[in-house]
C-alpha cells in the first residue's frame, strides 16, 4: 500500500535557526496536507498543496510540493519557541477513497531559547 | 462553538474487556475518521466513514469496530481481540466537497491497560 515517509524524526534547533522537514511518498499524490500538533494537543491543519511544483507561504513557513507530486517539504525560517511541536505531512493518492489520507511519521521539533 | 468532542479523555481497560470511545461532531461533516497514534509512528487509520450507515476499514482495523448510525456520531469499540490497545486515539471529521478537505481533530482519548 501507499507509504509516506517523513524525515527527520527529531530536530533540535536554537531559537532563530531555520528548520526543514521532508516528506516522500511511494506513489504519486493528488494532493498533500500539512498538520501541526502541539505537545499534549491534537493535529491542526496548516495547508494543502495540490499543483505540481506549488509553493505556498504562511509568514515564516514555506511549503513546497515536488514536480513529480511525490515529495513535499516544510521550511520554517528563524524558529521561535511557539513553533515547538510535531509536524505531519498527509498525502492522498490518486484513485484512493475520497478523503482518505496517509500520514507520515511526523517530525518532532524542539526549539531551545 | 463548532467542533469535535471525544470522551473520555483517559480510559483504562482490563484484560478481556471491550471499551467504547465516543466521538461527536457538530460541524455537519459527512466524513469521520478514527486514528491511532503511537510514539514515532504518526497517525494510522483505523476506520473511516463517508456516510451514515456505511464505513470502511483503514490500515489497522483488526481488533476494532465502529458504527455510524447518526451523521454526528462515530463511536469506536476497542475489543478484547486488540492485543496492544495502549495508545492515543484521535477522531477527525471533514466535509466531502472539492479536492480534499482538511480534517478537524478532537482532543483525543488516551487508552491504557490495567
Amino acid at each position: 500500500g501507499q507509504q509516506v515517509m517523513q524525515i527527520p524524526q527529531y530536530q533540535h534547533v536554537q531559537e532563530g535557526e531555520d528548520f526543514t522537514t521532508y516528506c516522500n511518498s511511494s506513489t504519486t499524490l493528488s494532493n498533500i496536507q500539512w498538520y501541526k500538533q502541539r505537545p499534549g494537543g491534537h493535529p491542526v491543519f496548516l495547508i494543502q498543496l495540490v499543483k505540481s511544483g506549488e509553493v505556498k507561504k504562511q509568514k515564516r513557513l514555506t511549503f513546497q510540493f515536488g514536480e513529480a507530486k511525490k515529495n513535499s517539504s516544510l521550511h520554517i525560517t528563524a524558529t521561535q519557541t511557539t513553533d515547538v511541536g510535531t509536524y505531519f505531512c498527509a498525502g492522498k493518492a490518486g484513485g484512493t477513497s475520497y478523503g482518505k489520507l496517509t500520514f507520515g511519521q511526523g517530525t518532532i521539533l524542539t526549539v531551545h531559547p | 462553538d463548532g467542533g469535535i468532542t471525544q470522551s473520555p479523555k483517559y480510559l483504562f481497560r482490563k484484560e478481556g474487556q471491550n471499551v467504547t470511545l465516543s466521538c461527536e461532531q457538530n460541524l455537519n461533516h459527512d466524513a469521520m475518521y478514527w486514528y491511532r497514534q503511537d510514539p514515532g509512528q504518526g497517525l494510522r487509520l483505523i476506520y473511516y466513514s463517508q456516510i451514515v450507515n456505511d464505513f470502511q476499514k483503514g490500515d489497522i482495523a483488526e481488533g476494532y469496530s465502529v458504527s455510524r448510525e447518526k451523521k454526528e456520531s462515530f463511536p469506536l469499540t476497542v475489543t478484547s481481540a486488540q492485543k496492544n490497545p495502549t495508545a492515543f486515539y484521535l477522531c477527525a471529521s471533514s466535509s466531502l466537497g472539492g479536492n480534499n478537505q482538511p480534517q478537524h481533530f478532537g482532543d483525543g482519548t488516551r487508552l491504557s491497560i490495567l
